[in-house]
């Protein structure tokens, strides 16, 4: 199975701070990578795929990028509705996985 | 509306069975790629299997904690996926979500790569 290192697995950040976490594959998943974002007792929301693309309607503050094995999830200037968990996921081979996630906060 | 909404959850005993039903609408759902994906309370998500349609051979494929124990299969005619869960553990107290993808469009994509579109989620809870 391919595993799924994200980190930070917490962060704190300021309104209008530019944020970013990275996912690392255990090999090359040639950016077969998503990344979603999850609100508390809501189910997940796709947000980039393919590494880079931006879901329709989602704000063009969010961005991914990476290669290989290595991915960066980033939101140019936090806003206090990002208060979220966010997740990258995997899809170059079975079984799909996650990475544990991280905890944005609004410091 | 294009919708998945998922049923059957609730507590069981170890040991125990249980089937989950997510029943689809707005979209072609005999067309559709179906997943589960679960999440056990305050940890990460967790990919449970896959169905494919039926015109894509219908197979199914399994994360290695659930496999031999859990059954995914899907009624197109009305518009309906299922996980059956048998001899049930405490470690897979978990709210189940059922996932497929839709609206993401590119050419040469595999069914299941992009999950965008989720039901709310149904809590399972073992325990005695």
């Amino acid at each position: 199975d391919i595993q799924m290192t994200q980190s930070p697995s917490s962060l704190s950040a300021s309104v209008g701070d530019r944020v970013t976490i990275t996912c690392q594959a255990s090999q090359d998943i040639s950016n077969y990578l998503n990344w979603y974002q999850q609100k508390p007792g809501k189910a997940p929301k796709l947000l980039i795929y393919d590494a880079s693309n931006l879901e329709t309607g989602v704000p063009s503050r969010f961005s991914g990028s990476g290669s290989g094995t290595d991915y960066t999830f980033t939101i140019s200037s936090l806003q206090p509705e990002d208060i979220a968990t966010y997740y990258c996921q995997q899809y170059d081979n079975l079984p799909r996985t996650f990475g544990q996630g991280t905890k944005l906060e609004i410091k | 509306e294009v919708q998945l909404v998922e049923s059957g959850g609730g507590l069981v005993e170890p040991g125990g069975s249980l089937r989950l039903s997510c029943a689809a609408s707005g979209f072609t759902f005999s067309n559709a790629w179906m997943s589960w994906v679960r999440q056990a309370p305050g940890k990460g998500l967790e990919w449970v299997g896959r169905i494919k349609s039926k015109t894509d051979g219908g197979t199914t494929h399994y994360a290695a904690p659930v496999k031999g124990r859990f059954t995914i299969s899907r009624d197109d005619s009305k518009d309906t996926l299922y996980l059956q869960m048998n001899s049930l553990k405490t470690e897979d107290t978990a709210v189940y979500y059922c996932t497929t993808q839709w609206g993401v469009v590119v050419v040469g994509a595999s069914p299941d790569w992009y999950f965008d579109l989720w039901g709310r989620g149904t809590l399972v809870t073992v325990s005695s």
